[in-house]
């Protein structure tokens, strides 16, 4: 069984633009959540799809933004980047909308924004 | 919305010896507390969790501990070795109309082992 890959996995960019990252959850999983690490903090809930439709969401600006593929996919979509958002990018899939089987987290995705 | 404290955040244990982290949550219907082990460069990893059904559950040298009433719950690692150091995270699941179900994680504390 694979885990949960994400990529790229890591990315500078500058402040203003948008960025894309990607995510494919692990086999049997139909629900992925992202979450948003800072440097020395434990990771903050951006949203989270499931069967496609968001499903919950953190207190992040609308400049977050994410989709899910049929195959349960997912993509975080960030505009107007600002430095600020420099972070590990997670995303985490489970077999259910309610975490009680645990999440399975990727390794993450480093985002600079200069 | 749901609060995780996690102490202490930074621990320094000889190899052989105990370590324990505690975590208190303020939300009183989070009925699931995951902990994670995140090692430099990697995602965090699922290491043992516990429902709120449960006080207590083993998993060879990680055990997890958790008193609804006082709403805290507490790791202990025995027997501890150089390979357990790393950030631990402890978590509690909160829910609500605008957030659905999400994770709530402490800040960390770093595990150093020494041989």
């Amino acid at each position: 069984e694979t885990g949960v890959t994400q990529s790229p996995t890591h990315l500078i960019k500058t402040r203003g633009q948008q960025v894309t990252l990607r995510c494919s959850s692990q086999s049997g999983h139909n629900t992925v959540s992202w979450y948003q690490q800072a440097l020395g903090q434990g990771p903050q809930f951006i949203f989270q799809y499931y069967r496609e439709e968001e499903n919950g969401r953190g207190n992040f600006p609308p400049r977050f933004s994410g989709l899910q593929f049929p195959n349960y996919s997912s993509e975080l979509n960030v505009n107007a980047l600002e430095l600020d958002d420099s972070a590990l990018y997670l995303c985490a899939s489970s077999t259910d909308r309610a975490p009680l089987s645990g999440y399975t987290f990727g390794s993450g995705t480093r985002l600079t924004v200069v | 919305g749901e609060n995780v404290e996690q102490h202490p955040s930074t621990l320094s244990v000889q190899e052989g010896d105990s370590a324990v982290i505690k975590c208190t949550y303020s939300d009183s219907a989070s009925n699931y507390f995951p902990w994670y082990k995140q090692e430099l460069g990697k995602g965090p990893q699922l290491i043992i969790d516990i429902r709120s059904n449960v006080g207590e559950k083993k998993d060879q040298r990680i055990a997890v501990t958790l008193n609804k009433t006082a709403k805290h719950f507490s790791l202990h690692i025995t027997e501890t070795q150089p390979e357990d150091s790393a950030v631990y995270f402890c978590a509690a699941v909160f829910s609500n109309s605008n957030s659905g179900y999400a994770l709530n994680f402490g800040k960390g504390t770093s595990l150093l082992v020494t041989p």
